[in-house]
């Protein structure tokens, strides 16, 4: 599986948009990008996961670059609550090892 | 929708005891994970059931820690004897595996092991 560089550390404002980056400079062909989020004393939750094209949802939005080799995710207006610990994750659907790096801990700031 | 079920959600233990976990997947979902996340990193790959058969366990330390699924539904993990090193959180989590899932996985509220 390939490996993913983040952050140590993000502060956002309250209501402004996060961008969170990932570099996944080895990631291969058939591997998906997925990002997870932990907030403090809670099991890790799904965000959001793409290949190629720049996918969205109800939480947040992941833009992929051209060559796939790096992402950021984005959410839109940070509230309080955001304030998680966030992963990104790169392995081949319904194969290969779940490998959490110790992914960047966002603070958003009232 | 019921999510994963983990019991107990701490515990305290001497070193050299004996300690075990239950894992309670969501229905229906056939792959069943155990992390272990030491404090301040991430989550790291115990053990992967597909059903009742195991997929990898290559980062799990066989001489101290076992874990099964029988019937391919609930799971236990056990650490005989405890170390020091061992204390961290216990996380589970499964996922639907098959030709065209994507491999969301959904994540119990862990364990907290404290050895002493």
């Amino acid at each position: 599986d390939a490996k993913t560089t983040q952050p140590t550390s993000m502060d956002c404002a309250e209501g402004r948009a996060a961008n969170l980056p990932c570099n996944h400079s080895t990631i291969s062909g058939n591997e998906y990008v997925y990002w997870y989020r932990q907030i403090h004393s809670q099991g890790p939750q799904y965000i959001i996961h793409g290949l190629k094209n720049n996918e969205t949802n109800e939480m947040a939005s992941l833009i992929i670059t051209e060559d796939r080799k790096s992402s950021t995710l984005i959410l839109p207006h940070a509230t309080l609550r955001d304030t998680a610990v966030y992963y990104c994750i790169v392995f081949h659907t319904n194969a290969g090892k779940s490998t959490f790096g110790d992914g960047t801990t966002l603070t958003v700031k009232p | 929708e019921a999510g994963v079920a983990q019991s107990p959600r701490y515990k305290i233990i001497e070193k050299r005891q004996s300690v075990a976990f239950w894992c309670n997947p969501i229905s229906g979902h056939a792959t069943l994970y155990w992390y272990q996340q030491i404090l301040g990193q991430g989550p790291k790959l115990l053990i992967q059931f597909q059903n009742n058969g195991v997929v990898d366990d290559s980062q799990l330390p066989k001489d101290r820690f076992s874990a099964e699924r029988l019937k391919g539904v609930d799971s236990t993990l056990k650490i005989q004897p405890a170390k020091l090193e061992d204390s961290a959180v216990y996380l589970c989590a499964s996922s639907l595996v098959g030709t065209g899932y994507w491999n969301e996985q959904f994540f119990g509220p862990g364990t907290r092991l404290t050895v002493l």
